[in-house]
């Protein structure tokens, strides 16, 4: 069975731009949550979706947004770029009924400039 | 608000060593506590999970100690390899909130 997939893998942007990252859960999971690492505040939540619909939201500007197909795959957008969006954004899917086992993707860097 | 703290941020233990890492929170009502472990360009994976109305729950040479009185629970690793050299994350959940991570801890397990 195929794990999480995410892309980019790596990205480079600047100040200002907006980025969009890309994530395929696992064949039959519904469920898709994001998260933000970084060094100093480990793995923050950002907003987990369900059937297209968002079920939770952490505590991020609106800035950062997203949304799921109804194929499960998910989007993440990030607008107006800043030095501090620099982080390992990570995907992960679970089961409708198992959202305490997360599957984790390898993520996506990004580096703001 | 950090639900839960984890220490220490980074651990050096001798191969064969026993690795100790401890969590605290600070809701009670949380009822489900993974650990994952995250090798160097991976993302974290699950690694063992235990819930309060046990004290204690082994996988291997992975352990969870759990003590609701103290609101506390800590990740042992008995015979400490180098493979086991990773970021190990605690982590606590309640309903239909999402998983609430520790800020990680860096093992390196030298020979």
């Amino acid at each position: 069975k195929a794990g999480v997939t995410q892309t980019p893998r790596y990205l480079i942007k600047t100040r200002g731009q907006q980025v969009t990252l890309s994530c395929s859960p696992i064949s039959g999971h519904r469920s898709v949550s994001w998260y933000q690492q970084t060094p100093g505040q480990g793995l923050q939540f950002l907003f987990e979706y369900f059937s297209e619909t968002q079920r939770n939201k952490g505590n991020f500007p609106g800035r950062f947004s997203g949304r799921q197909f109804s194929n499960s795959r998910s989007e993440m957008n990030v607008s107006t770029l800043e030095l501090g969006d620099s982080a390992l954004y990570l995907c992960a899917s679970s089961l409708r009924d198992s959202r305490r086992e997360l599957f984790f993707g390898e993520g996506s860097r990004l580096t703001v400039l | 608000q950090q639900q839960v703290k984890q220490s220490p941020q980074s651990l050096i233990v001798q191969k064969g060593g026993i690795s100790i890492i401890n969590c605290a929170y600070e809701n009670t009502a949380f009822d489900y506590f993974p650990w994952y472990q995250q090798f160097p360009g991976k993302g974290p994976a699950l690694l063992i999970a235990i819930r309060p109305d046990v004290s204690e729950k082994k996988e291997g040479r992975f352990t969870i100690s759990f003590n609701k009185s103290a609101k506390q629970f800590s990740l042992h690793i008995m015979d400490s390899q180098p493979g086991d050299s990773a970021t190990y994350f605690c982590a606590a959940h309640v309903g239909n909130t999402p998983l609430v991570f520790g800020k990680g801890t860096r093992l390196s397990v030298i020979a």
